[in-house]
């Protein structure tokens, strides 16, 4: 079985700390996603890699960095976090198109809330 | 940009009657996959089924089943014989088949609760 896991489940942190949010994934997937889940809007891309130190920006980047350093590792940064942040994060790997219907696998989500 | 959208935020199904969930979504392209996923609560999103745009024959699996229209670009979500365990938030899911990536683009979500 796939496995994505999420090293928080749940995350309290206060306004301008730097928050670091890990994702491991076991099944030597090329494609690796941060996602942030709000009512009413759906799953919105924060930011993809499709490879090792490499990284594309999603539809709302800003005010998140991520970091790729190995291929099973993909870190969301928050550098100053806001009360805005506060929200439902997932983490998400897929093997490259080809290699199956590119379907993603999701981690269990890290709930952070920022005070 | 390829937009998927899910009109209704919420259904309700009583237990063992059918229920579907619809998805429209806008793309230029010709090839395609489109999947539904389900998200219980405080549980982890797991895919239901996915379809390829390619096929004409509707995927299935078990009480799962879609509706694919490709011309009118509807990918409806049908579930037969409700269960419990099928309450949860459903995304439905687009993926390009073209580029070098599986980015997806989801919908807003729908909640479907089911009644006892």
């Amino acid at each position: 079985d796939v496995k994505v896991t999420q090293s928080s489940r749940y995350l309290v942190k206060r306004t301008g700390e730097k928050v670091f949010l890990e994702c491991v994934q076991d099944m030597d997937h090329e494609n690796m996603f941060w996602y942030r889940q709000d009512p009413g809007l759906g799953l919105r891309l924060i930011y993809f890699s499709y490879d090792v130190k490499m990284k594309e920006k999603g539809d709302i980047p800003e005010g998140y960095s991520v970091s790729r350093e190995k291929k099973e590792r993909f870190s969301l940064i928050l550098e100053s976090a806001s009360t805005n942040q506060t929200s439902m994060y997932l983490c998400a790997s897929s093997p490259i198109p080809g290699r199956g219907s590119g379907e993603q696998f999701f981690g269990p989500g890290t709930r952070l809330t920022v005070l | 940009a390829q937009t998927v959208t899910q009109s209704q935020p919420e259904m309700s199904v009583q237990e063992a009657e059918t229920v579907t969930l619809s998805c429209t979504y806008d793309t230029s392209e010709s090839d395609y996959y489109l999947f539904w996923y389900k998200q219980p609560p405080s549980r982890q999103m797991i895919l239901v089924i996915r379809q390829e745009a390619y096929k004409q024959q509707n995927a299935t699996e078990n009480r799962f089943s879609v509706n694919f229209q490709k011309a009118a670009k509807s990918f409806s979500l049908k579930i037969s014989d409700s269960q419990l365990g099928d309450a949860a938030m459903y995304f439905c899911a687009y993926r390009s088949a073209n580029g070098a990536n599986s980015k997806l683009t989801f919908g807003k979500g729908i909640t479907l609760s089911v009644r006892p």
